[in-house]
């Protein structure tokens, strides 16, 4: 069955760096892409990005341009969120999602990790 | 840019009777919407894609309608693990969600 594990919980003080893994299983990677959603506490979900792991192109939403990098390593069938310069804001619940497309990234999110809990705070 | 609009923000109905939650989005998205579930503490969960075809697992009480700029998510006979927060999602282009609405029990 389809599984994308996340790494764990991590409290971060503002304007360090984070970097969040998402394991995929149970499908081949290379067939799909991944999108990274945040949610703030008691908020609705914003979306991050996009990364093909067919071919490592990468889409950022443009208020996280220059601080948002999305990587992927096939090897290991697992992806990567880094989100530098951190702020009290970018305090969420971090998610990764499978994605159709691997040439656009316009698609919609089938499975889900189980989100990672990003604490920016001094 | 497009704007994904949820209505109501917050939608009281009791175990058994219908709902209706609306999308609207500020310029047309074709067919190109998603609607998820999300309960406290959990992930989401995609219900719709395509606007009305069911994801893997999904009952049929819960149907999905409407292309262009209105589009609506009904589930018909509600049951008590129904009540949670509702988000719809276009992808037309890049992705962006409406602000969710919650079913709460009434």
């Amino acid at each position: 069955q389809v599984q994308l594990v996340q790494s764990g919980a991590e409290v971060k003080k503002p304007g360090a760096s984070v970097k969040v893994s998402c394991k995929a299983s149970g499908y081949t990677f290379t067939s799909y892409g991944i999108s990274w959603v945040r949610q703030a506490p008691g908020q609705g979900l914003e979306w991050m990005g996009w990364i093909s792991a067919y071919n490592g192109n990468t889409n950022y939403a443009q208020k996280l341009q220059g601080r948002v990098t999305m990587t992927t390593d096939t090897s290991t069938s697992t992806a990567y969120m880094e989100l530098r310069s951190l702020r009290s804001d970018d305090t969420a619940v971090y998610y990764c999602a499978r994605v159709w497309d691997i040439l656009t990234g316009y698609s919609h999110f089938d499975y889900w990790g189980q989100g990672t809990l990003v604490t920016v705070s001094s | 840019e497009i704007v994904m609009t949820q209505s109501p923000a917050t939608l009281s109905v009791s175990p058994g009777e219908r709902a209706t939650l609306s999308c609207r989005a500020s310029q047309s998205v074709s067919s190109n919407l998603a609607w998820y579930q999300q309960k406290p503490g959990q992930a989401p969960r995609l219900l719709i894609y395509g606007a009305s075809t069911r994801a893997t697992g999904i009952p049929a009480r819960f149907s999905g309608s409407g292309s262009g700029t209105e589009f609506t998510l009904t589930i018909s006979s509600l049951q008590s693990e129904d009540f949670a927060v509702y988000y719809c999602q276009q992808y037309n282009n890049w992705p962006l969600f409406g602000q969710g609405t919650k079913l709460e029990i009434k």
